[in-house]
């Protein structure tokens, strides 16, 4: 079973900052079935990133998704304040659909 | 509008039973592979099963296997969890969720509903 391990475990910033946040998985995956949600407590989580890289409907461009084989990078260009969330690295593979365990993103 | 409605959480005893319905209305149900999600007090999201599209095919994790049964019912636009022998650690918010038809993501989430395991 694939493992996602996101680094850091909280990554605090300001607004207008850029933020890098880390998705290791614990062998090598195929980029088609890696992608990156957004969650704000009490909402629904939202795809920001498809396929590694490609962006879902309606996704602003300073959300970026890059990286192969073990490492993926979701980065941040310009933080707004509504960019404040937890976000996750999902895969699939083997009939298994692994979340990493999340990056809080917070105000610093 | 696409939206999902999760209902059916509630409070139940260790060893109890529940059933959650995820209802889909805006878009073509029958056409996309569905899932659920949860996310309880202490950890992030966590994936609990899918079903295909049609309801022949289905996966769950392991922590839930033997336990929870994820159906369909495309006629009525709802989908399923039956869950059994509910432990604490069962207890969370549970999302259900749409998967893409055209690539892998899951696109479309409901707000969730909140199972409640204690005695």
């Amino acid at each position: 079973e694939i493992v996602l391990t996101q680094s850091p475990g909280t990554l605090s910033l300001s607004p207008g900052e850029r933020a890098t946040l880390s998705c290791r998985a614990s062998q090598s995956v195929s980029i088609t079935y890696l992608a990156w949600y957004q969650h704000k407590r009490g909402q629904a989580p939202r795809l920001l990133i498809y396929g590694a890289s490609s962006r879902a409907t309606g996704i602003p461009d300073r959300f970026r998704g890059s990286g192969s084989g073990t490492d993926f990078i979701l980065t941040i260009s310009r933080l707004e304040p509504e960019d404040f969330a937890v976000y996750y690295c999902q895969h699939h593979g083997n009939s298994i659909y692994t979340f990493g365990q999340g990056t809080k993103l917070e105000i610093k | 509008e696409v939206k999902l409605v999760e209902a059916g959480g509630g409070l139940v005893q260790p060893g109890g039973s529940l059933r959650l319905s995820c209802a889909a209305s805006g878009f073509t149900f029958g056409s996309n592979w569905m899932h659920w999600v949860r996310q309880s007090p202490e950890k992030g999201l966590v994936w609990v099963s899918r079903i295909d599209n049609d309801g022949s095919s289905t996966d769950y994790a392991d922590a839930v296997k033997g336990r929870f049964t994820i159906s369909r019912d495309n006629a009525k636009n709802t989908l399923y969890l039956q869950m059994h022998s509910l432990r604490a650690e069962d207890t969370a918010v549970y999302f259900c969720a749409r998967a893409s038809y055209l690539y892998f993501g899951l696109d479309v989430w409901g707000q969730g509903t909140t199972v409640t395991v204690s005695s």
